[in-house]
């Protein structure tokens, strides 16, 4: 089965500041892998997504993520951080040998929070 | 386009009261659905989900139950309500295996 890590609970970052978010995952071949993004108490938002091809995806709102094989990673990347951007942010995994439903394993989020 | 409704928003019901929570998706057909459960300050866990009407799959045993009676609409139920189901429920879809899920608003549950 997959799993999903993101090993910072937390990060504070100033506004205008570039961002890396990290995510590792464990499965046994290429799976999807996806960036979702909530507000709180609302629900998820998808901000890009990996099944295939160029390892260097773009998504919304400026965000992009690489995924890299040999470390088992996709990180999720800004360039330069908004005071909207503050957030929780999840990395998840599907496994493509799912017959019928995507079943998503989610990491336990990281708490983005921007300095003014 | 497509749009995914829950309702309600949020719910403070006593423990050993029942429970339905519904959700309802427009602008698809025949749709994978899913809900998920989020605990405070944690990540998503998947609950149950379905491929057809009347074909629902559990994925961790626990107080609760799904049905999807219409193709489009999916219910989360419980007959006594405990405690330790507090927490924000989110329904989502998907439109086939390798396509991202789109979740809905959530519903807070605050069991007293």
């Amino acid at each position: 089965a997959q799993s999903v890590t993101q090993p910072d609970i937390h990060i504070t970052v100033s506004e205008g500041a570039s961002l890396e978010l990290r995510c590792n995952y464990s499965y046994g071949a290429t799976p999807y892998l996806f960036w979702y993004v909530q507000s709180p108490g609302q629900g998820l938002q998808l901000l890009l997504k990996y099944f295939s091809g160029d390892t260097l995806v773009q998504g919304i709102k400026g965000f992009e993520a690489e995924f890299k094989r040999s470390q088992s990673s996709f990180n999720l990347r800004k360039p330069s951080v908004h005071w909207s951007d503050a957030a929780e942010y999840f990395c998840a995994v599907g496994a493509r040998e799912n017959q019928g439903a995507q079943k998503l394993v989610f990491g336990q989020g990281t708490r983005l929070t921007i300095n003014p | 386009s497509q749009t995914i409704h829950q309702w309600p928003a949020t719910l403070v019901q006593p423990v050993g009261s029942p429970l339905s929570l519904e959700c309802t998706v427009e602008g698809t057909s025949n749709p994978n659905l899913y809900w998920y459960r989020q605990a405070a300050g944690r990540g998503l866990q998947l609950l149950f989900y379905s491929v057809g009407i009347g074909q629902i799959s559990s994925e961790v045993p626990q107080n609760l139950s799904a049905s999807r009676p219409q193709d489009r609409q999916f219910i989360l139920s419980s007959k006594k309500l405990l405690l330790s189901d507090s927490g924000f429920y989110l329904c989502a879809w998907s439109v086939r295996r390798n396509s991202p899920l789109h979740f809905g608003n959530g519903t807070r549950l605050t069991v007293t």
